[in-house]
């Protein structure tokens, strides 16, 4: 069974630009949340993608969009990147329906915008 | 609006004391979850607790869910230098969908010999 992958592990990028950073969500999982940390803070969900749909947002701006692919893989979008959107970005899988409802992260993705 | 406290949101212990961690919330959840985070890391899932007073327990760590008083508590047993990370409780909002959590701001706990 291989866990949450993410790419990249670290990466920086200029106010302005544009990122894209990608999930591989656990064997059996259906669904992908992500999730913004900031230095210093808990995470904050950005949002869930279900059957290739946005399934629920958190409070970000349309700059945050994303994918969800047949095979359950994800991607985050971010344009026009902010300083503030300086943050370790975290994928999270999960199986509809379980009866634990738990999330299984991966290692997350370093972004540092200049 | 939706919120998730913890508190406190530093402890600094010496080796072989008892602490705990307290994590209150404000929306009407049965599910909630104790990770551990390591400095640069991502999260480790400790506890998920899904109803009203579950107890679940794993070597010197114990959570536990009051769901009528919307509280949760992270005890902490006879503390050693390896449970030195930050510990955040999180809330599950979805209505039992999963995956969409609110987290506390986390607690930084240091175990000093």
């Amino acid at each position: 069974e291989t866990g949450v992958t993410q790419s990249p592990t670290h990466l920086i990028k200029t106010r302005g630009q544009q990122v894209t950073l990608r999930c591989s969500s656990q064997s059996g999982h259906n669904t992908v949340s992500w999730y913004q940390q900031a230095l210093g803070q808990g995470p904050q969900f950005i949002f869930q993608y279900y059957r290739e749909e946005e399934n629920g947002r958190g409070n970000f701006p349309p700059r945050f969009s994303g994918l969800q692919f047949p095979n359950y893989s994800s991607e985050l979008n971010v344009n026009a990147l902010e300083l503030d959107d300086s943050a370790l970005y975290l994928c999270a899988s999960s199986l509809v329906g379980s009866h634990t409802g738990e999330l299984f992260f991966g290692e997350g993705s370093r972004l540092t915008v200049l | 609006e939706l919120k998730v406290e913890q508190n406190p949101l530093f402890l600094s212990m010496q080796e072989g004391k008892n602490y705990t961690i307290y994590c209150n919330y404000s929306t009407t959840s049965d599910r909630l979850y104790w990770y551990r985070q390591d400095p640069g890391k991502s999260l480790e899932s400790l506890f998920v607790l899904l109803s009203n007073g579950a107890v679940k327990q794993e070597g010197r760590l114990m959570a536990s869910l009051d769901t009528k008083a919307r509280l949760s508590t992270l005890h902490i047993t006879a503390a050693v230098h390896d449970l030195s990370a930050t510990y955040f409780c999180a809330v599950d909002y979805s209505y039992n969908q999963g995956g969409k959590l609110i987290f506390g701001q986390g607690t930084e706990l240091s175990v000093k010999p």
